[in-house]
């Protein structure tokens, strides 16, 4: 079965630091990608970052970077230097190409204090 | 570029009344999806397009909702008639490789 499964339900972190958010999945497919999303309060899902399941480096992008564990299935999200901006819903997601279908995790609401 | 269009924004309806919305996804984007976010979850895909055809309506419950890309571009759900767990923001999203998804700002539906 395809699952995508995000632990943790809330988050804190202190202006200017990192903080990563966990995201493990499962699939028996070999080919597949994996995708953070950002949901503001206004509602918008906004794409962040995305990795398929053959790319040999980490994505990064800006101040997000996916770190990508296959043998252990978790492509944990890493926000460097965080601002006020990025409190916010984040949701992890998976597409698997032999069954052309998107799995979301439940979310992860990362707070951002000064 | 312009992003994905959703209208409206709002809705309020009593139940047992029915209800439509409206997408427009970015240009030349073929593939168009449909998601259910129920508050305090993940989104749930109801149905994927590929140019006016359906994909996956797999999980789009069929006896009330229904959904229709006519012209392979814009794409109209209807909720006839709405129960009160319809309640939840209701999410377009387009793709050009059917890979990356870009969601529109999505209608936030309550059925009383």
């Amino acid at each position: 079965a395809q699952k995508i499964t995000q632990t943790q339900p809330g988050m804190f972190v202190q202006e200017k630091e990192a903080v990563t958010l966990d995201c493990t999945y499962d699939t028996s497919d070999p080919s597949y990608g994996l995708f953070w999303y950002k949901q503001p309060s206004s509602g918008e899902m906004i794409f962040l970052i995305y990795q398929g399941s053959y790319d040999q480096q980490n994505a990064t992008e800006g101040r997000y970077s996916l770190n990508f564990q296959k043998a252990r299935k978790s492509a944990n999200l890493v926000i460097s230097a965080s601002q006020l901006g990025d409190s916010a819903m984040y949701f992890c997601a998976m597409r698997v190409h032999n069954f052309n279908k998107f799995y979301f995790g439940s979310g992860t609401k990362l707070n951002v204090k000064p | 570029e312009a992003g994905v269009a959703q209208s409206p924004r709002y809705k309020i309806i009593e139940k047992r009344q029915s209800v439509a919305f409206w997408c427009n996804p970015i240009s030349g984007h073929a593939t168009l999806y449909w998601y259910q976010q129920i508050l305090g979850q993940g989104p749930k895909l109801l149905i994927q397009f590929q140019n006016n055809g359906v994909v996956d309506d797999s999980q789009l419950p069929k006896d009330r909702f229904s959904a229709e890309r006519l012209k392979g571009v814009d794409s109209t759900l209807k909720i006839q008639p709405a129960k009160l767990e319809d309640s939840a923001v209701y999410l377009c999203a387009s793709s050009f490789d059917g890979e990356t998804q870009y969601f529109g700002p999505g209608t936030r539906l309550l059925v009383l």
